[in-house]
């Protein structure tokens, strides 16, 4: 039992380069997050799946999209990278109304 | 917009104090509350999760309570120890049940 695992843990891109994070739970968790961490902003939702091939806007979703096409997986993708974007992505899951559980964060460098 | 707020932002005890971290939110229409613990470079860790029909939970020397009515939490930590230094984050679910509010933190160091 992985809990919630994400790829890749660190990445470096240039500007206007794309990338796809991945996120996989095996919890058969019907709700997950992307969330972006920043020093002095604390955690920032992204955006959010509340099931299967259902996705939703979060707080800060500008530059970024996501699919959910499985259950067990969450893609947060980023079209043309800014150095705005560096920060540390976390992916979270849970049951309704349970527990948040979190991977242990995609740090991404975009120069 | 829902606002957290964690107080005191940074503290350090001699181990084997007991202490308290405070998390409160602007709006009180919390449907459950979730404290973690996120080590330097790591992921947040659940520590403990207050249900909707709870006011507190209990975990080892941890325990949390929950005050619908003014929207406060508090994290009590019991004989604090140098491996519980790391940062407590607090985070309250809103009330359709869908998004978690987090707050800053509170950065805890427990010196020898």
């Amino acid at each position: 039992n992985a809990g919630v695992t994400q790829t890749p843990k660190f990445r470096v891109l240039k500007t206007g380069q794309s990338m796809t994070l991945l996120c996989a739970q095996d919890m058969n968790h019907e709700y997950m997050y992307w969330y972006r961490q920043d020093p002095g902003m604390g955690l920032r939702l992204i955006h959010y799946s509340v099931g299967e091939g259902t996705t939703a806007k979060g707080e800060v979703p500008d530059g970024y999209n996501v699919s959910r096409l499985k259950k067990q997986n969450f893609l947060l993708g980023l079209e043309s990278a800014a150095p705005s974007q560096t920060s540390v992505y976390f992916c979270a899951s849970r049951f309704n109304t349970g527990e948040l559980f979190f991977g242990e964060g995609s740090r991404l460098t975009v120069l | 917009k829902q606002e957290v707020t964690q107080i005191p932002a940074a503290l350090s005890v001699p181990e084997g104090e007991n202490l308290v971290l405070n998390c409160s939110f602007t709006d009180s229409a919390i449907y459950n509350l979730q404290w973690f613990r996120q080590d330097p470079g790591k992921g947040l860790t659940s520590l403990l999760l207050i249900q909707s029909s709870q006011r507190e939970q209990t975990s080892g020397r941890l325990n949390a309570s929950l005050d619908k009515s003014s929207g406060r939490s508090t994290l009590y930590i019991a004989a604090s120890q140098p491996g519980d230094s790391a940062t407590y984050l607090c985070a309250g679910m809103d009330n359709y049940g869908q998004n978690f509010v987090f707050g800053p933190g509170t950065r805890l160091s427990v010196l020898p």
